[in-house]
């Protein structure tokens, strides 16, 4: 069955630090991958999303995140995050552009001021 | 972003109720979504529609029925509530143009006792 692994449930970093998030699927064929963010309180936002063409992709709020075919992954990076990065993230694969996303549990990320 | 809408944002039922869910969307999107979120599960599939007359259901349907009254509109029904469909519900949606790129409303918090 196809499914999407994220690595680290909570993740807690200071301000400033470095960020990488793990995403891993479970399927051969083409994909298209996202990103969704939540912030504490609110509704599922789309942080980036790649559908082809440069494997790096940029999002919103300094994000971006790196296609590697050869490892089914797409991990979610940022340089320095800052306390509002506080929200938890979903990774999201849709498999051969038919009409389901497949989810990730989500990783917790704390930012410590 | 109030270009998908849900009612009611929080709502306590007893087990055995009846209750509703309702979905609007603004944005002129023919797909409509209806999640579950729990903690550590991420996101599941509870049922989708391509138009008004085209339902299917999702992952996890049992318990739930769902009316798409128009293009805009997309209900979600529990006819006998039960205390393991406390949950967030997310109503979301997308267009045929594919890419899933899946836009969401901000949730409803549903405990049921």
């Amino acid at each position: 069955a196809q499914s999407v692994s994220q690595h680290n449930h909570h993740v807690i970093l200071s301000e400033a630090a470095s960020l990488e998030l793990g995403c891993n699927y479970s399927y051969g064929g083409t994909v298209n991958l996202f990103w969704y963010v939540q912030y504490p309180g609110q509704h599922l936002q789309l942080l980036l999303k790649y559908f082809s063409g440069d494997p790096l992709v940029k999002g919103i709020k300094g994000f971006e995140a790196e296609f590697i075919k050869s490892k089914f992954s797409f991990n979610l990076r940022k340089p320095s995050v800052q306390w509002s990065d506080t929200a938890e993230y979903f990774c999201a694969v849709n498999p051969d552009s038919n009409y389901q996303l497949i989810w990730g549990a989500g990783t917790k990320l704390i930012i410590k001021p | 972003d109030a270009d998908v809408t849900q009612t009611p944002r929080n709502r306590i039922t007893k087990t055995g109720k009846r209750i509703m869910l309702e979905c609007s969307q603004t944005k002129g999107h023919d797909r409509m979504y209806w999640y579950r979120q729990d903690p550590g599960l991420g996101l599941r599939l509870i049922y989708y529609s391509f138009d008004v007359k085209d339902i299917n259901k999702g992952e996890i349907s049992d318990g739930y029925s769902v009316s798409r009254q128009a293009q805009a509109k997309f209900s979600l029904s529990l006819e006998s509530a039960i205390p393991n469909q406390t949950a967030l519900y997310f109503c979301a949606t997308s267009d045929r143009e594919g890419q899933e790129t899946q836009y969401f409303g901000p949730g409803t918090r549903l405990l049921v006792l």
